[in-house]
């Protein structure tokens, strides 16, 4: 089983709609969590980190659930900017130190 | 404050030749892990450097190696090229003991022929 898993997508959206990804992982010890952006033929760059009280960033809105292990990510009003794959990050620290694990990253593409 | 700078962006390897990637980490940053991302899936951990010593290793086989130097910049050594080695390499700075403030280049993209 993928330490981090997504569903690739792709999701192909209107501008204006609201989209949700989802995401699991295995890991019951991991510590903490984010949504990265990731361009095309770009680095992976943070959008978000994740927190079990649930966060906002705008029209960003990411939730943990810590006992079913799961991570979500909303986007509302979506822009044709948005267009991305969106990847979901978790640290286990494991082995007694930070790394980062990336799930295979969710496609969306936002259409006029 | 600079960022984190690879070399080189792009480069064309032979199965079995050798390859060298090099990493500039960001001011202020001691860390340095490495990742490789095919296409299509995400980056995959590599390894991670810490006062020049790796302290952390993904499933990566012993042909691929790295070394830290004393300003934290660090490089990726990679063996016996096969041609499943072809992806892009990322290199990412951090302090350590954080998570959070993780830092990527814009990556190398290795193609072995």
């Amino acid at each position: 089983r993928k330490e981090v898993e997504q569903d690739p997508g792709p999701f192909n959206v209107p501008e204006g709609a609201t989209v949700a990804f989802n995401c699991t992982y295995s890991n019951s010890a991991s510590q903490s969590f984010f949504w990265y952006r990731q361009d095309c033929r770009k680095e992976p760059k943070l959008l978000m980190s994740v927190y079990s009280s649930g966060n906002e960033d705008g029209r960003f809105t990411a939730q943990l659930n810590r006992a079913s292990q799961y991570i979500s990510l909303l986007i509302r009003d979506s822009k044709l900017s948005d267009s991305a794959t969106y990847l979901c990050v978790v640290n286990p620290f494991s082995g007694g130190y930070n790394k980062l694990i990336f799930g295979a990253g969710t496609r969306l593409a936002v259409h006029p | 404050e600079t960022g984190v700078t690879q070399s080189p962006t792009h480069l064309i390897k032979t199965r079995g030749q050798q390859v060298t990637l090099r990493c500039s980490s960001q001011s202020g940053h001691n860390t340095v892990s490495w990742y490789q991302q095919a296409l299509g899936q995400g980056p995959q951990f590599i390894f991670q450097y810490y006062r020049e010593e790796e302290n952390g290793r993904g499933n990566f086989p012993p042909r691929f190696s790295g070394l830290q130097f004393p300003n934290y910049s660090s490089e990726l050594n990679v063996n016996a090229l096969e041609l499943d080695d072809s992806a892009l390499y990322l290199c990412a700075s951090s302090l350590q003991g954080e998570s959070y403030g993780y830092t990527f280049g814009s990556g190398t993209r290795l193609t072995v022929v």
